[in-house]
């Protein structure tokens, strides 16, 4: 069974401050590696996500994540916090049979 | 875009009901899946499908079942509803081919609350 760790249920950055959430998993194979946000009583939206190629990851609303597989991390990064950016995300791991299995989400708050 | 409809956004029940939720996609996803969110424990896998009348158990399957006559219909039943059911109920599906496996499109949740 895969395995996906967030640091930190909770990060706090001033607007224009860089966000950064970390993601590692435990996968004995190549996985699939997604990011996804919800927004209060929302399902959850993609982010972005890395299945095979590049490394570095661009997604919806500045984000990006880069892979690195000797780390087995994934972790999510946007240079500049937007109030809009105030959300909970989730990093997931697939590896390959199209099944997800889900970190237990990081909370992010922007403080103006 | 692909688009995932869970007939409820909130619901509440009484301790002992039958209670069912509906999933519908709109885009011929052969996968389809059902998990439950509570806060700390991120979303845990109750059970999914592959195909038409086929289900298999996720992680937390124990008092619930599921029902896929159709190819964009995935049902959650709770055969009898408790308190510690209560949650937030969300549908996903996905394609299954591997060149264009794109991860989840998500449902907008179903908030259960058993009373």
């Amino acid at each position: 069974a895969q395995s996906v760790t967030q640091l930190g249920s909770h990060v706090s950055v001033s607007e224009g401050a860089l966000v950064l959430l970390r993601c590692n998993y435990s996968s004995s194979v190549p996985p699939y590696l997604f990011w996804y946000v919800q927004y209060p009583n929302q399902g959850l939206q993609l982010l972005l996500k890395y299945t095979t190629g590049a490394t570095l990851v661009k997604g919806i609303n500045g984000f990006e994540a880069e892979f690195k597989k000797s780390e087995t991390s994934f972790h999510l990064t946007k240079p500049s916090a937007h109030m809009s950016d105030a959300a909970e995300y989730f990093c997931a791991v697939s590896p390959n049979d199209y099944k997800l299995s889900f970190g237990a989400g990081t909370t992010v708050t922007v403080r103006a | 875009d692909v688009k995932v409809t869970q007939s409820s956004r909130y619901l509440v029940k009484r301790t002992g009901e039958k209670v069912f939720l509906e999933c519908v996609q709109d885009m011929d996803h052969e996968n389809m899946f059902w998990y439950r969110q509570d806060p700390g424990l991120g979303l845990r896998l109750i059970y999914f499908s592959y195909d038409v009348k086929m289900k298999e158990k996720g992680d937390i399957p124990e008092g619930y079942s599921v029902s896929r006559e159709k190819k964009e219909r995935f049902s959650l039943i709770l055969e009898s509803a408790s308190t510690n059911q209560t949650s937030m109920y969300l549908c996903a599906s996905s394609i299954s081919s591997s060149e264009k496996f794109y991860g989840y499109t998500f449902g907008s949740g179903t908030r259960l609350t058993v009373v």
